[in-house]
Parts: C-alpha cells; structure tokens; sequence
C-alpha cells in the first residue's frame, strides 16, 4: 500500500495563478521530499522538509508539513507553463543515511498560457 | 554531463524471455534503487543497494533479481518476464549527505 496519497490527482489553472497540492501519509517519517516529473523523463528533487519543520520554501515553492495531520501541502506561486508537470510526495521512514522512500501517486498540473 | 544513465531506453520482450536492465551512475553515490512506475500507482521499490557489496528488497521484489556490481553500476534482471512486469522503470541514486535522489531518465518496457 501507498505510504502517500496526494490530492487533487489532477488539476488545470492559468499562468500566473498559484497551484496548491496536498499530500497525506499514514505512519511517522523522518523527513517528506518533493519531486516533479515532466512527461516521459525522470523525477526532479524539488524540496526536502524534515519531520522537526512545519515549512520551508525554496524559490516559487513553499511545503508546509503538519505532523500531526500527517499531511503536507505544495504550493507553486505565479505558476509558468513550464510547471506543467506531475507532482510526487515521498515520504521517508528511516534515519539512516541512505533513505528509502515511499511515493504518492501523483499530481498531474497543467498550466496554461 | 554528470548523473544517471539508464540503457535501455526502450525494450520490447516476449513472455519468458529474460534481460537485464543496466543503470550507471557517476556522483560517487553510496545508495542505489530500482523503482518501477505504473500508471496511477505512482513509484513502487523494488530493490536497493544502500552501499556497495548490500541489496535489499523492497515493496515488489517478485520476479526480479539485482547486482550491485560495483559503486557505480546497479542492475535489474528479469528472469522470465511477464506481462505484469510491463511499467517503465527508474533507477535512482542518493550520496550520503544529499538532501534527494537522482533518477535516471527510464527505461519503458512492455512485455508481451
């Protein structure tokens, strides 16, 4: 079973307007990242937020996490047709160095012009 | 340019047929992952080497095997592929210290 869920599964807005996606999980982590994906290509690393943080930004990004929610939130701010993409959460369990991360289904955006 | 390199890029294979999917990575990275992707189920672990010489399974280790061959390259092999195992499939890598992963750019099979 999926450790994240995220929502909406897809969304549609203009250039210019902000996109907000959520994602929920189910057990405790260490930390939640963030990846983008354009089509056919790999994940980009977009955003790490530990399990001690409640929001961090990066850029146009801000992530927001509620541990006691178990929940997170994505929002792209004055969204550019080049943020048309799917959107991942992935969440990690483990404390150890090298990670193992559990991934969400996916936020499909499309920005218009 | 430094990253990921996944070949193939695009395989065709009949039901039993085997092959290997080779990944290579160039950033002195520790941990390596094959993770499969299909649509609406987002990524899935199948295996991971967390350094050179370890694997592990992961979420759907089924009908796969890996090889850590060395620190740089990380393969997955099919045994006798089936149509279930038709995704495409990332391998990614993480050095220690690095806050995300790298992916590789995929590789889509269908098995038919």
């Amino acid at each position: 079973s999926q450790q994240g869920e995220e929502d909406p599964q897809a969304l549609s807005i203009q250039e210019g307007e902000n996109a907000t996606m959520n994602c929920s999980y189910k057990t405790s982590i260490n930390n939640l990242q963030w990846y983008r994906q354009n089509s056919g290509r790999g994940l980009v690393h977009l955003i790490l937020i530990r399990s001690n943080e409640r929001e961090k930004h990066s850029g146009r990004l801000r992530v927001t996490l509620d541990t006691s929610k178990k929940s997170s939130s994505l929002l792209i701010t004055a969204s550019r047709a080049a943020d048309t993409a799917s959107y991942f959460c992935a969440t990690d369990m483990t404390t150890d160095s090298w990670g193992k991360l559990q991934f969400g289904a996916g936020t499909q955006v499309v920005v218009t012009p | 340019n430094a990253g990921v390199t996944q070949t193939p890029k695009f395989q065709v294979l009949k039901t039993g047929q085997s092959m290997t999917l080779q990944c290579a990575q160039d950033m002195n990275h520790n941990s390596m992952y094959w993770y499969r992707q299909d649509p609406g189920m987002g990524l899935r672990l199948i295996y991971y080497s967390a350094s050179e010489g370890t694997t592990d399974k992961g979420e759907v280790p089924n009908g796969y095997n890996v090889s850590r061959l060395n620190k740089r390259e990380f393969s997955l092999r099919l045994e006798s592929a089936a149509p279930s195992q038709t995704s495409v499939y990332f391998c990614a890598s993480k050095g220690q210290g690095a806050v995300g992963y790298t992916f590789g750019s995929g590789t889509r099979l269908t098995v038919v």
